[in-house]
């Protein structure tokens, strides 16, 4: 069975704060995903990775950073939180394309609030 | 570029009805996937269903089934006699490999309820 898993639901942090967001999978994926989700805008992509300690940009990176030194393990940094990062945001993992593991699979989800 | 356009911001029906959620998409690309999720209010996005562009073939399972149609750039999702838990918001998703299939692009969402 397919895992992701997200190390908060939820989470409540202030402005200014650094914020680590893990995500782990069991699923011995090459590639990792963050995504934002908001209302009326869908979900939008932060960072991808496609290999430990390699990452790459998505549509909305700016004030975040991402870390990947394990295969199964990719995290989200918010280096100093502003109430315009209050999201939701989902992990997703994903396997080698053009073969069958090629759908990406999300975690939970954590609600982050900024205050 | 890609597109994903879920016009249908919210749907409520009558249990026991049938409903249609419709997804268009637009991409140049030649060799594609097409995705449907869906998302209960614990927030988790589920995976329904995965089409590559190849592929036209309409596909059901149980009360779900999928309406491909590359002439229409359309790809709808039916459920057939809905129940209480079918109420969740879904998302039709697309990736087209020539332009970088590591981008999932989303459409924004149908809100369904299903009333009791």
């Amino acid at each position: 069975d397919v895992k992701v898993t997200q190390s908060s639901r939820y989470l409540v942090k202030r402005t200014g704060e650094k914020v680590f967001l893990e995500c782990v999978q069991d699923m011995d994926h090459e590639n990792m995903f963050w995504y934002r989700q908001d209302p009326g805008l869908g979900l939008r992509l932060i960072y991808f990775s496609y290999d430990v300690k390699m990452k790459e940009k998505g549509d909305i990176p700016e004030g975040y950073s991402v870390s990947r030194e394990k295969k199964e393990r990719f995290s989200l940094i918010l280096e100093s939180a502003s109430t315009n990062q209050t999201s939701m945001y989902l992990c997703a993992s994903r396997g080698q394309l053009g073969v069958s593991t090629d759908t990406q699979y999300f975690g939970p989800g954590t609600r982050l609030t900024v205050l | 570029a890609q597109k994903v356009t879920q016009a249908q911001t919210e749907i409520s029906v009558v249990e026991k009805e049938d409903v249609t959620l419709d997804c268009v998409y637009e991409t140049r690309d030649t060799t594609y996937y097409l995705f449907w999720y869906k998302q209960p209010p614990s927030g988790e996005l589920v995976f329904l269903i995965r089409r590559n562009s190849f592929d036209e073939q309409n596909e059901i399972s149980g009360r779900y089934s999928w309406n491909f149609q590359k002439s229409t750039s359309s790809f709808n999702f039916t459920i057939t006699a809905s129940q209480v838990v079918d109420s969740a918001v879904y998302f039709c998703a697309l990736s087209a490999y020539q332009t970088g299939a590591n981008n999932l692009f989303f459409g924004t969402g149908t809100r369904l309820t299903v009333i009791p």
